[in-house]
């Protein structure tokens, strides 16, 4: 079975600081990886995934199948940062249903 | 173009209470879900549908039921409401073959008494 786990059920940084959100995952195959963010008020909504191997709004993460981790990085962290982070995957089985993380709430101190 | 449409925003029921909470999509996409969101647990999978007549459970599919008689529309139903079901609950869809796609709900907040 999948699994996905954050180990920081909360995080605060300060603004220009740099931020590393922590996901590890279990998984038999080859798993496709996924980093959501909610920010305050709105929907839950894609910040990137592994395969496209791009950055948004600043933020990277690496597939790391060695360590089974997808960490999430930003090397300053702005106060519009501040929200709810899930890390997901895909079980790559017939309807590819996303199972996330508990997620991480980021706070970043003016 | 509304995109995911969840309602009620808000609901309280008693124990033992039955309702349904609605979601549709206009974006004539295939695979829709529900999923509950609870602190410290996430969200998890309660059940999901890759098209109009086909449904299949999830991770935490006990006391919920849904149907998909069409493609824009994926119902949950609780028929007897429990506190352990507070929660908030999220309804998503996507195209069939687009992962990367999915589209959230607003949500609705459920409170069982």
């Amino acid at each position: 079975a999948q699994r996905v786990t954050q180990p920081e059920k909360l995080l605060s940084v300060f603004k220009g600081a740099p931020v590393e959100l922590k996901c590890n995952y279990s998984y038999s195959g080859s798993p496709e990886l996924f980093w959501y963010v909610q920010y305050s008020r709105q929907r839950l909504q894609l910040l990137l995934r592994h395969i496209s191997r791009e950055s948004i709004k600043g933020f990277t993460a690496d597939l790391n199948k060695g360590e089974t981790s997808f960490h999430l990085k930003k090397p300053f962290a702005q106060e519009e940062d501040s929200a709810m982070y899930y890390c997901a995957l895909t079980d790559q089985t017939g309807a590819n249903n996303l199972f996330f993380g508990t997620g991480t709430r980021l706070t970043v101190i003016p | 173009n509304a995109g995911v449409t969840q309602t009620p925003k808000f609901q309280v029921l008693k124990t033992g209470q039955s309702m349904t909470l609605q979601c549709a999509q206009d974006m004539n996409h295939e695979y829709m879900s529900w999923y509950r969101q609870d602190p410290g647990m996430g969200l998890r999978l309660i059940h999901y549908s890759v098209g109009a007549g086909i449904t299949d459970q999830g991770e935490v599919p006990n006391g919920y039921n849904v149907s998909r008689s069409t493609t824009e529309d994926f119902p949950l139903r609780l028929l007897s409401a429990a506190p352990s079901q507070t929660s908030v609950y999220f309804c998503a869809s996507r195209p069939l073959d687009r992962e990367e796609k999915l589209f959230f709900g607003s949500g609705t907040q459920l409170s069982v008494l």
